[in-house]
Order: C-alpha cells, then structure tokens, then sequence
C-alpha cells in the first residue's frame, strides 16, 4: 500500500541549515507537500512541488525530489528558532478524491 | 478573511458519550476532509467529502459518522462505539479537480479528551 516515512527527530543549532528527509512508495504521486505544525495548532501548507521537477526553491526553502529513489526532501537555510516545529511530508494524487498520505512528521527543535 | 474553522478547541467527553466536532469553511471548497492524530503517528483520514450530501470512509472511520448537508460545514460526530477516542481532531478542505495544484486548508484542530 501507499507510505510515507520520515525520521521523528532533528536537532540543530540556530543559523545552521536543516535537512528534513522523506521517503514514499507510490510512484503515481503527482503532488509532494511540506507542511509545518506548530504547537496544538493545525497544519500550515510551506511548499509543494510536482512530480516533474527535481527542484523548488522558495526563499529560506529549497525542496529537493529524487523521483528514482522516491526520496524528498526539505532544506531550510539559516534555521531559526520560529521554525521549531513538526514538518509533515505528503504525496498526493489530484483528480476526484485528492486523498493525501502523511508522513509520521519530524519534530525539529531548533537551539541556540 | 476566508478560511477553515473548527469549534471547540478543547472537548472533554464521558465515556459513552456521543460528541459532534465543528468545522466550517468559508473558502468555497467542494471537497472536505477529517483526520485524526496521535502522538508520533501521521494523520489519519476519518472521512472525506467531494460533494454536499455525498461522503466516504476514510481508513479509520469506525467509530465516527458525519454529515454534508451544506457545502460550509462537515461535523464530525465521535460516537461512544469508538474506542480509543483520544486525539487531536482535524478538519481540511481543499478544491477539486484533475489538473491543479490539491493544497489542503486546514482547521486549527479540536483536541478530545475522553475523561
């Protein structure tokens, strides 16, 4: 069946780049999401990019989509402390039912 | 300001005890959706919606009923034959179609405490 998986954890010092890593199986995906959860709050869409592209950069973010190994992943330059979060990965196939599958998310603690 | 809303933020519930989550949107969306969460688990579709008065099963939908008489609201009702009712409820609404980008709008969550 359809999956999507990412490590649970991340630490990294205030000013350095993270790197958040995802895999998923269904080679049909059409959408990848980035979406940030902060606190008892709900999910905030940060980027997507479509199955097409190897790469989006928007900003302090830089999505990068490996379409072989089916492996996505998130780069956040100069972290900040407000961008202590979770960070849900999800694939998603548009037409009729936009169903999207999430990743487990990865809790990123940003320290100083 | 358009958006998604979902009342209350807090719920509280005794067993056996049925309880109607809210969620609302404004944005024009023909397609919603409920998850639920749980600590170091990703979401979970409870149900979704395409169209007013049509819905589906998600993968967990037992335990929970809804409802789409309007295009604005999707309730989501936890009734006592749900077991672990426990969570961090969320409600999305996204556009349809076959072409364009699915971003999901979400609601800011209800967390249900069964006490």
């Amino acid at each position: 069946g359809e999956d999507v998986e990412q490590s649970l954890f991340l630490s990294v010092r205030e000013g350095d780049s993270s790197v958040i890593n995802c895999t998923y199986t269904d080679s049909s995906s059409t959408y990848l999401y980035w979406y940030k959860q902060e606190p008892g709050a709900g999910l905030q869409l940060l980027t997507y990019i479509f199955s097409n592209m190897d790469m989006k950069q928007d900003q302090r973010l830089t999505v990068l989509l490996n379409k072989k190994d089916k492996h996505l992943s998130l780069r956040i330059a100069d972290t900040q402390t407000g961008d202590s979060a979770i960070y849900f990965c999800a694939d998603g196939k548009p037409g009729g039912y936009n169903k999207l599958i999430f990743g487990a998310g990865t809790r990123l603690a940003v320290h100083p | 300001d358009g958006g998604i809303t979902q009342s209350p933020k807090y719920l509280f519930r005794k067993e056996g005890q049925n309880v109607t989550l809210s969620c609302e949107q404004n944005l024009n969306h023909d397609a919603m959706y409920w998850y639920r969460q749980d600590p170091g688990q990703g979401l979970r579709l409870i149900y979704y919606s395409q169209i007013v008065n049509d819905f589906q099963k998600g993968d967990i939908a037992e335990g929970y009923s809804v409802s789409r008489e309007k295009k604005e609201s999707f309730p989501l009702t936890v009734t006592s034959a749900q077991k672990n009712p426990t969570a961090f409820y969320l409600c999305a609404s996204s556009l349809q179609g076959a072409e364009w980008n699915t971003e999901a709008f979400f609601g800011q969550g209800t967390r249900l405490t069964v006490v």
